[in-house]
């Protein structure tokens, strides 16, 4: 079955320290990558999504995350964050025809002011 | 543009009884989802509808079930419910079904405590 592992349960950053969260999926095709935040408080957004092509995707916020097809990888990263990154972060897989997305269990992000 | 509308935000039930959840997908978009997220963990697939049809369906007992209605919106109805089932349920709505590159757009979800 397919599953996305994220390996930070909890992080703790002093503010404008460089972030990187990891992000691991099990599945040998074609997928579309995603991360979502959801601040304190408020629903679940996009942060970034992969499709095709250029590898390194830039999102909102100054975020940005690399598809390693090798390593079945899809690792989130900020040179430096803010304390308004105070949040949760969910990586995501969507897989060919599949109707579901399927969530990691999240990383609990804390910024330091 | 009005996003994805859940209601209602927050309820509060006993175990036995039946809850209904309700969501109104963006303007346009045919498909509607339900996600179950338990606190500390990340959101879990409940089901699926495309123009009015279920097309997935997660992991979870036979006392959850859906809808949707030919103006797209949807409704989540669990019944007998369950000190477990308390969550976050979370409406997405996408314009396909079953796709790669289609985005899934998330309301503010129902806060659902069972007590």
């Amino acid at each position: 079955a397919q599953s996305v592992s994220q390996h930070n349960h909890h992080v703790i950053l002093s503010e404008a320290a460089s972030l990187e969260l990891g992000c691991n999926y099990s599945y040998g095709g074609t997928v579309n990558l995603f991360w979502y935040v959801q601040y304190p408080g408020q629903h679940l957004q996009l942060l970034l999504k992969y499709f095709s092509g250029d590898p390194l995707v830039k999102g909102i916020k100054g975020f940005e995350a690399e598809f390693i097809k090798s390593k079945f990888s899809f690792n989130l990263r900020k040179p430096s964050v803010q304390w308004s990154d105070t949040a949760e972060y969910f990586c995501a897989v969507k897989t060919y025809s599949a109707s579901k997305i399927i969530f990691g269990s999240g990383t609990r992000l804390s910024i330091r002011p | 543009d009005a996003g994805v509308t859940q209601s209602p935000t927050h309820l509060i039930k006993t175990r036995g009884q039946q809850v209904t959840l309700r969501c109104s997908p963006i303007s346009g978009h045919k498909s509607v989802s339900w996600y179950q997220q338990v606190l500390g963990q990340g959101p879990q697939f409940i089901f699926q509808y495309y123009e009015k049809e279920e097309r997935g369906r997660g992991n979870f007992p036979d006392r959850f079930s859906a809808r949707q209605f030919p103006n797209y919106s949807s409704e989540l109805n669990v019944n007998a419910l369950l000190l477990g089932d308390s969550a976050l349920y979370l409406c997405a709505s996408s314009l396909l079904s079953g796709q790669l590159n289609t985005e899934a757009f998330f309301g503010q979800g129902t806060r659902l405590t069972v007590v």
